[in-house]
């Protein structure tokens, strides 16, 4: 059972553009939803988080949008740049400790900015 | 701080080897994660340890197995390896404090583990 699903799989934008990647879940008991860049040979960078209290969570030109009742969480990335070229993996996790403690991810989208 | 340490970086196994991989955490960070990440599967959860103590476990066989030492430095091996074990295996640690925390972990490089 796939906890979290991510879409596209794929997605190219031109510089300047922007990266919009969508990610959905099913377990309500998830709060904790981050999202991680990699670039090929690296392990995942935590880029943003966000919690399930707020609906919007901007950290420079990225933001997360957070929408509790559809059970669905975006990531835009504004003003796109040939360096954000790197996979992204939303992800979900339950906050306390004990056996929540894990991140489910979503399958990745590779994200190709053009120059 | 210095950041998530894995060794070794890569790994070149024959089926039915045995394999330990490293890890270090950030310095302070009590809770290790590992997770496998393949092609076809992406990131799955292995196992999570904390305080020398493995408190959670994903879907994997018992051919994986690992530990925390009181450093909270952890390894994982895999016994009886076989091909679809290859994958880039990924530790990450988090700080964990006490009460409710939310899971931010920081990953490793990983180890890239082939299985031939």
């Amino acid at each position: 059972q796939q906890q979290v699903k991510q879409s596209p799989q794929s997605l190219i934008v031109q510089k300047g553009g922007i990266s919009i990647i969508n990610c959905a879940y099913e377990n309500t008991a998830f709060d904790y939803f981050p999202w991680y860049q990699q670039f090929p040979g690296k392990g995942p960078a935590l880029l943003i988080a966000i919690r399930p209290d707020v609906s919007e969570k901007k950290e420079g030109r990225f933001t997360i949008s957070f929408n509790k009742s559809a059970k669905q969480f975006s990531l835009h990335i504004m003003d796109s740049q040939p360096g954000d070229s790197a996979t992204y993996f939303c992800a979900a996790s339950k906050r306390s400790g004990g056996s929540n403690y894990k991140l489910t991810f979503g399958k990745g989208t590779l994200l190709t900015v053009n120059p | 701080k210095a950041g998530v340490t894995q060794t070794p970086r890569y790994l070149i196994k024959t089926r039915g080897q045995q394999v330990t991989l490293s890890c270090s955490p950030i310095s302070g960070h009590r809770s290790v994660s590992w997770y496998q990440q393949t092609p076809g599967q992406g990131l799955q959860f292995l196992f999570e340890y904390f305080s020398e103590t493995q408190r959670n476990k994903g879907n994997f066989p018992g051919r994986f197995s690992g530990r925390q030492f009181s450093n909270s430095r952890s390894e994982m091996n895999v016994s009886t390896l076989e091909l679809g074990d290859s994958a880039l295996y990924l530790c990450a640690s988090s700080p964990m404090t006490s009460g409710l925390s939310y899971n931010e972990q920081f990953f490793g490089p990983g180890t890239r583990l082939t299985v031939l």
